[in-house]
């Protein structure tokens, strides 16, 4: 049983498209992330919501919109895609405030925009 | 802000070599966590510290939490090609789980 799993892990499209990432995890963590991965593979958190909330925005662009519906799920929606949101992009959950507090990632979404 | 270094940003090395890695910042952590990205994969937790000066191991992994609490190593011993991958540290800074990564050692080991 997949602890964290995204779909799909690749996504190419068209500059100017809107594409949707989804996520689902069975950890029972309150927590969830959005991380972004570079070309150079450095990994940047973008968003993270607790127990369906917002909590932390790292500036990032407002193309970008996190949705969860219920804290076992937290998909990404992207509009109007440009060139250069090309990367790869991990879901992760985690149980901050507990005495363990690392995240488990998903496989990845290898987005392409051409 | 708050940033993590990790060195070397790649190694390569024979197998059965051992392998130092190490992560430094100028900042205080109370964890210290190591991950593990194989291709085409998200990254796995190796192993997790929580206490200066704690030593850890994880089979042929060994890891310590500096006692400054700014600094982190992760040896391999005996390394295996199934060892390749991109390592990488990470820690909290007590903002909701929110994980920071320092820049990934990429390890490749010739067999």
């Amino acid at each position: 049983d997949t602890a964290v799993s995204q779909t799909p892990k690749y996504l190419v499209t068209q500059m100017g498209n809107d594409k949707s990432i989804k996520c689902e995890q069975n950890l029972g963590h309150d927590t969830m992330y959005w991380y972004k991965q570079d070309s150079k593979k450095f990994l940047k958190i973008m968003f993270s919501y607790n127990n369906k909330e917002l909590i932390i925005n790292e500036t990032v662009p407002n193309r970008f919109s996190p949705k969860s519906p219920d804290k076992a799920h937290l998909n990404l929606h992207i509009n109007s895609l440009e060139l250069g949101d090309s990367a790869v992009y991990f879901c992760a959950s985690s149980q901050p405030g507990t005495a363990y507090t690392e995240a488990f990632f998903g496989q990845g979404t290898r987005l392409t925009v051409v | 802000g708050q940033q993590l270094n990790q060195s070397p940003q790649s190694m390569f090395i024979q197998e059965g070599e051992d392998v130092s890695m190490n992560c430094t910042s100028s900042s205080i952590f109370n964890t210290w966590l190591w991950y593990k990205q194989d291709p085409g994969e998200g990254p796995v937790l190796l192993i997790a510290l929580y206490k200066a000066g704690e030593l850890t191991s994880n089979g042929r992994l060994t890891a310590q939490f500096g006692i400054t609490r700014k600094d982190s190593f992760l040896n391999i011993s005996a390394s295996i090609p199934s060892d390749v991958g991109i390592y990488f540290c990470a820690s909290t800074i007590n903002q909701g789980g929110k994980l920071i990564f320092g820049q990934g050692t990429e390890l490749s080991v010739k067999p």
